[in-house]
This record gives structure tokens, sequence and C-alpha cells, in this order.
């Protein structure tokens, strides 16, 4: 089965700028996570979808972060504006609802910010 | 609070060499554990344990999960260079209300020197 895809591999972009992530999870899974992966540490979570409801979005700064899977497929998560502390890799996974499914990681998106 | 520790947070070890990888955790709702690779991009799926004392084998690669202590270790035998890698361990809680979340550890960056 391909693997979940994400676009673009590296961004850099000027701080106060906005910027969009894009990623699409393996067919079948209805669970999409976005992660934040700073060096050295482990992901965290961001927001959280089952299908198209966002379930879990209390770690997503909502005065600059926004997110979206309209269709409960792709998803795209936006910065607007940047700021330099969000330099970071942003990862995509998928799993399936229920249990016994682990997530299925994106290459991730690394976002520099100058 | 839920979370996930892992050590040793580094090691540098000559190949051929036995390694072992630690993760503790304190979650609510304990479903799962599990291990992931990642090297220079998407972190990749090893294993996943849910029950204790049952060993989890992909060739040179084990792990054990011990649900009563809370921690599962990782070992690698025979060490190769292409096993440097960072080595990320989640723990999933699954919950009615709020389904499955993943909780990872801050990872152990493994050097294998030739």
């Amino acid at each position: 089965e391909a693997g979940v895809v994400q676009s673009p591999r590296y961004k850099i972009i000027e701080k106060k700028q906005p910027v969009a992530f894009w990623c699409n999870p393996i067919s079948g899974h209805n669970t999409l996570y976005w992660y934040l992966q700073n060096l050295g540490q482990g992901p965290e979570l961001l927001i959280r979808y089952e299908n198209e409801e966002a379930v879990d979005d209390s770690q997503l700064p909502k005065d600059r972060f926004s997110a979206e899977r309209l269709k409960g497929v792709d998803s795209t998560l936006k910065i607007q504006p940047a700021e330099l502390g969000d330099s970071a890799v942003y990862l995509c996974a998928s799993s399936r609802t229920g249990r016994g499914s682990p997530l299925h990681f994106g290459n991730g998106t690394r976002l520099t910010v100058t | 609070e839920d979370k996930v520790v892992q050590s040793p947070l580094s090691l540098v070890v000559h190949e051929g060499d036995t390694v072992t990888l630690n993760c503790s955790y304190e979650v609510t709702n304990f479903r799962s554990l599990l291990w992931y690779k990642q090297e220079k991009k998407a972190p990749t799926f090893l294993f996943m344990l849910t029950s204790s004392g049952i060993e989890k084998k992909s060739g040179r690669l084990s792990s054990i999960l011990d649900k009563k202590e809370l921690f599962s270790i990782l070992n690698i035998t025979a060490t190769q260079t292409g096993d440097s890698a960072v080595y990320l361990c989640a723990v999933e809680s699954l919950t009615r209300d709020t389904g499955n979340q993943f909780y990872f550890g801050t990872g152990t960056s493994l050097t294998v020197i030739p």
C-alpha cells in the first residue's frame, strides 16, 4: 500500500509569512494526526482527526495555526503568521480507527523560519 | 500527567555490540506500546506490544513489555552501522471519550561505529 504522503519536503520562509503543509494519508485510514517535532525531541501532537472531525486540537496554537480535513481524506495545516520558533519538522501520520493499529508517518515537512 | 521516558538519551557502540534501549511510562488507559526507528525522515514502525512477557522479534531486533513494572526494552544484537538512528517509544492510550492518543518519548540516539 502507498504510504502517507506529505508535501512540501522542505520550506524556508521569512517570519510573518504564511505557510501551508499538505498530507494524504494511507487509503482507508480514518484517523489523521499532525505532529510537531523539534530537534532531539519526540513528536508532539498538534491535532487529531477522526474522519472530518477534529477530536483533539487542545495543543494547537489557534491564534496562528489552523487545520482542515474537509472530505475526511487529505488534510492541510496552515501557519499564519509564522514565527521563528515555528521552525521544526511537521509530521503527518494516519492509522485505522480503533484497536491494534499503529501510526504510520509521512516523511515530514522541515520548516525553517528566518 | 501521562509521560513516556526513554533511556539512555544517546548511545555510541561498535559494530557487533548488543544494545538495550529502555522505555518507561505512566499512561492512563494503556492500550499498547510501540517502537519506531527514525533516521533522517519519517519514523518507521518496528513493533507493537500489548501483552506482558511476550517477546516480539524481527531479525536482530527484539522487544518485550512489562505491564506490571510499566516498561519495555528494545534489544539490538550484532549491531550494524545501518542501525544508527533515533529509536522512539510511544504509548497508546484508548478511551471511549478521547479515542486513540499516542504519547512519545524523546528518543534514544544510537550511533554504531564501524
